[in-house]
């Protein structure tokens, strides 16, 4: 996973309950991205952050916070979970390369009841 | 408008066969990078293949080559001599624009094919 880390794996929450799903990277990139997965769906952006210091919205922010204090971690709150962010959520880095393309975590399985 | 449409849902193939997955994009960006990639029952999400829009040739890994065909918008992964541990929902990508400091380079995916390679 190109050196990108998640915590927790699995999560369960009840809804109106927060949390933050950590994301932390060694390879020392600039951008860093949340993704969420549902159900037979690809996968949808939710924040990114192009440098540190820096968000900004993707695609489904709504529900969302993200931190990204300095260059080697990007974390994502939710502050009142709700059943409909019951998803899988990845955390991906950007790779400059011959491919410039995105690495991911190993995702965090989410559950809100 | 969908910017990427993956039509077939589910496949099978033959071990030891060819199989090709079929991806089509929309953007009037013209420049973008389209990625394939192959998310197993474990979950994780692993890339296989780059084709940028200026690339003149399609692009090869190994098994994996992309069929890109520009003018019909189209970005079909082709996987040769199948084997079992192919099993998995592959997904096609795309990242639009220039590459720039701070540019925030997302990705938007396809919704899947779920590929199931039989003995």
């Amino acid at each position: 996973n190109a050196g990108v880390t998640q915590t927790p794996k699995f999560q369960v929450l009840k809804t109106g309950q927060s949390m933050t799903l950590q994301c932390a990277q060694d390879m020392n990139h600039n951008s860093m991205y949340w993704y969420r997965q549902d159900p037979g769906m690809g996968l949808r952006l939710i924040y990114y952050s192009a440098s540190e210091g820096t968000t900004d919205k993707g695609e489904v922010p709504n529900g969302y916070n993200v931190s990204r204090l300095n260059k080697r971690e990007f974390s994502l709150r939710l502050e009142s979970a709700a059943p409909s962010q019951t998803s899988v959520y990845f955390c991906a880095i950007f790779l400059a390369g011959a491919a410039d393309t995105q690495y991911f975590g190993p995702g965090t399985r989410l559950t809100v009841l | 408008a969908q910017k990427i449409t993956q039509t077939q849902p589910g496949m099978f193939v033959q071990e030891k066969e060819a199989v090709t997955l079929d991806c089509t994009y929309d953007t009037s960006d013209p420049s973008y990078g389209l990625f394939w990639y192959k998310q197993p029952s474990s979950g994780e999400m692993i890339f296989l293949i780059y084709q940028g829009s200026y690339d003149q040739q399609n692009a090869t890994e190994g098994r994996y080559s992309l069929n890109f065909q520009k003018a019909r918008k189209s970005a079909n992964l082709v996987i040769s001599a199948s084997q079992l541990g192919d099993s998995a929902m592959y997904f096609c990508a795309m990242r639009e624009g220039r590459y720039g400091i701070g540019s925030a380079r997302q990705l938007t995916f396809g919704s899947g094919t779920q590929l199931t390679v039989l003995p």
